[in-house]
């Protein structure tokens, strides 16, 4: 599997504010994908970020909300814009490795607390 | 679009018994049924995946069994350990664009007391 890595870990922030998460991946992948999981819930899948065009958002998640950018194959952010305590929750991405392939693996998970 | 169902959202049983989680998907496309195991505080990890081409995987303690026809899948987990208790969610891919990503189910907590 891919080493892959989250920044921050976690953070606290005051509402009205934005963060921006960042995805590093140690070898190039293929997919790139940003999950949200609040608290004691399952994973529901933000938006898939696309390598040199705009990311494709699942229903509920908007660009203007969660501005998404993968500039090469091997990193991605996700910026949380304009936060209510309602944005808190866990910030995953997930990989793809390879064409083909199927198999999804997660990052640690930025954990985010909206004040 | 996809719309992945889980059961039962809580399971506990005695060390050595068996345990087993059920998921229904809508999409008769999904063609990739994974399991991610999440103990507290961590990742979710992939423990075992089966594709639509197969009826049934095993892998050691652990084995995931696939009816296309009704459109549900399995995980069965034999000779529980206590190490074993942890969160577990099923998943089908999305046909969207990319293909690849995942639904997941609403999650089973499992609990094995020894």
């Amino acid at each position: 599997s891919a080493v892959i890595s989250q920044k921050p870990s976690r953070d606290i922030c005051q509402r009205g504010t934005s963060l921006t998460i960042q995805c590093q991946v140690d070898s190039q992948v293929t997919m790139m994908f940003w999950y949200r999981q609040q608290p004691g819930q399952s994973l529901t899948l933000i938006a898939t970020a696309n390598q040199g065009s705009e990311a494709t958002y699942e229903s509920g998640f908007v660009i203007d909300k969660f501005p998404i950018s993968r500039p090469n194959l091997t990193f991605s952010t996700l910026t949380v814009s304009n936060m209510s305590p309602e944005d808190s929750s866990i910030y995953l991405c997930s990989v793809v490795r390879s064409l083909g392939s199927n198999e999804q693996f997660f990052g640690p998970g930025t954990r985010l607390t909206v004040l | 679009g996809e719309n992945v169902e889980q059961h039962p959202s809580t399971l506990s049983v005695q060390e050595g018994d068996s345990a087993v989680i059920k998921c229904t998907y809508s999409d008769s496309a999904s063609n990739y049924f994974p399991w991610y195991k999440q103990e507290l505080g961590k990742r979710p990890q992939l423990i075992i995946d089966i594709r639509s081409n197969v009826g049934e995987k095993k892998d050691q303690r652990i084995a995931v069994t696939l009816n296309k026809t009704a459109k549900h899948f399995s995980l069965h987990i034999t000779e529980t350990q206590p190490e074993d208790s942890a969160v577990y969610f099923c998943a089908a891919t999305s046909a969207n664009q990319a293909g690849t990503a995942l639904i997941f189910g609403k999650g089973t907590t499992l609990s094995v007391s020894s």
